[in-house]
């Protein structure tokens, strides 16, 4: 069956170090987005991509990067992670054109220490 | 700019009532859709229903019903006779659907986090 998977599910790291989130998704969608979720905020969109060498800046962009490469996949790097950066991060994919209906990955709980 | 508005952020009932989660939308555009997302205590992200702007008719899957209003810029979702396995975050979302299919990402709210007691 065709799914989305991130990895890693969990990591714990330091403030200042570089981190990269792995997503990726075996449907063959052309569109790709991380979101964070925190207690308050529900989900707020980080980047997205709406096909390969394609990246656009969300709401909360800012510390954060992506680079689309293949169609698979969208990594998400945290520059310089910070405190502020714990999250669960959660990648999605979506083939439709019109009405923009998301599958989730399983999340990846990211601690910045 | 796109908005959902989940006024209520928890609710907690004892199983077999009714529960009416609220969810409220701001948008600019004359053709957008409408979902509902489930996010169970196991943390991943179910959908549940997609809606467009020119289709207002009530739905009604199971125990699970929307209604949808335009009028009033409300989608809201409705559990009859709830069970404890639909304790989970709810979430509404919004997306503008634009000619020449441009714009597909979603605006989500908040979440409503329903309790469902035995």
């Amino acid at each position: 069956d065709a799914e989305i998977t991130q990895s890693p599910r969990h990591k714990i790291t330091e403030t200042g170090r570089q981190v990269t989130l792995a997503c990726h998704q075996t449907w063959n969608h052309n569109n790709m987005f991380w979101y964070r979720q925190d207690l308050g905020h529900g989900l707020r969109l980080i980047h997205y991509s709406y096909g390969v060498q394609d990246t656009n800046k969300g709401e909360v962009s800012d510390g954060y990067s992506v680079s689309r490469s293949n169609t698979e996949d969208l990594p998400l790097t945290l520059e310089s992670a910070a405190s502020s950066q714990t999250s669960v991060y959660f990648c999605a994919s979506s083939e439709s054109r019109v009405t923009g209906e998301l599958f989730f990955g399983e999340g990846s709980r990211l601690t910045v220490l | 700019a796109q908005k959902v508005t989940q006024a209520q952020t928890e609710i907690s009932v004892v199983e077999k009532e009714d529960v009416t989660l609220d969810c409220v939308y701001e948008t600019r555009d004359t053709t957008y859709y409408l979902f509902w997302y489930k996010q169970p205590p196991s943390g991943e992200l179910v959908f549940l229903i997609r809606r467009n702007s020119f289709d207002e008719q009530n739905e009604i899957s199971g125990r699970y019903s929307w209604n949808f209003q335009k009028s009033t810029s409300s989608f809201n979702f409705t559990i009859t006779a709830s069970q404890v396995v639909d304790s989970a975050v709810y979430f509404c979302a919004l997306s503008e659907a634009r000619r020449g299919g441009s714009n597909y990402k979603l605006t989500f709210g908040k979440g409503t986090l329903l309790t469902v007691n035995p």
